[in-house]
């Protein structure tokens, strides 16, 4: 059965860079029909969607976050990535990694992990 | 970026209760459309895709209809760990995925 898990610092400081992966078990991140995505919500608020990668290295950013998004992809650790530069409050939030395919939206998610940006 | 408007924000409903959340997008996503349930402290899952295929798993007395602008999650009869909030989400490749803002249902 396929499980995303999220692993992340927790506490950033503001103006600074995150970087948080997600580690996907029990089956193959190299695969062609899935994309990898990350998603956030900040705290009593609704869910946003930050961007997507594919195995091939393939990416698709949201528009609002294009500017201070990465997202890298490691085969070999069935591993991928999220970078956030230039942090401030508002991206104080739980973030989410979850699978996505074009036909079954996002239908496997990671449990969450919260997030603090504090000066 | 295409909008998704749900209504109500808030149902107060009962156990046994037949409850229906819609969900409207901005413009035309086909049946792109797809419903999510969130409890406290969980992630989101997946209900419903391509507007009324229901996912693996999850039980019959939740349905999705609709296409084009104008969606809708029923459910048929309320059990008592349907009590949480739903999403909608729209996942037309030609635009970024949006959410809408969510329909928390309250035991009444």
């Amino acid at each position: 059965q396929l499980q995303l898990q999220e692993s992340g610092p927790g506490l950033v400081k503001t103006s600074e860079t995150l970087s948080l992966t997600c580690t996907v078990s029990g089956g193959s991140i190299s695969t062609t029909d899935y994309y990898w995505g990350w998603i956030r919500q900040p705290p009593g608020k609704g869910l946003e969607w930050i961007g997507s990668i594919h195995y091939s290295a393939y990416t698709y950013y949201n528009p609002s976050l294009k500017s201070r998004v990465s997202m890298s992809i490691d085969t070999s650790k069935n591993q991928f990535s999220l970078n956030l530069n230039s942090l401030t409050a508002a991206d104080t939030a739980v973030y989410y990694c979850a699978r996505y395919s074009g036909d079954l939206a996002f239908d496997i998610w990671g449990q969450g992990t919260m997030l603090t940006v504090s000066s | 970026d295409i909008q998704m408007t749900q209504s109500p924000s808030t149902l107060s409903a009962s156990v046994g209760d037949r409850v229906t959340i819609t969900c409207r997008a901005s413009q035309s996503i086909s049946n792109w459309l797809a419903w999510y349930q969130q409890k406290p402290g969980k992630a989101p899952k997946l209900l419903i895709y391509e507007a009324s295929s229901l996912e693996s798993g999850v039980p019959s007395r939740f349905s999705g209809s609709g296409s084009g602008t104008e969606f809708t999650l029923t459910i048929s009869r309320l059990q008592p760990d349907d009590f949480a909030t739903y999403y909608c989400q729209q996942y037309n490749g030609y635009s970024p995925y949006t959410f809408g803002q969510g329909t928390k249902l309250e035991i009444k």
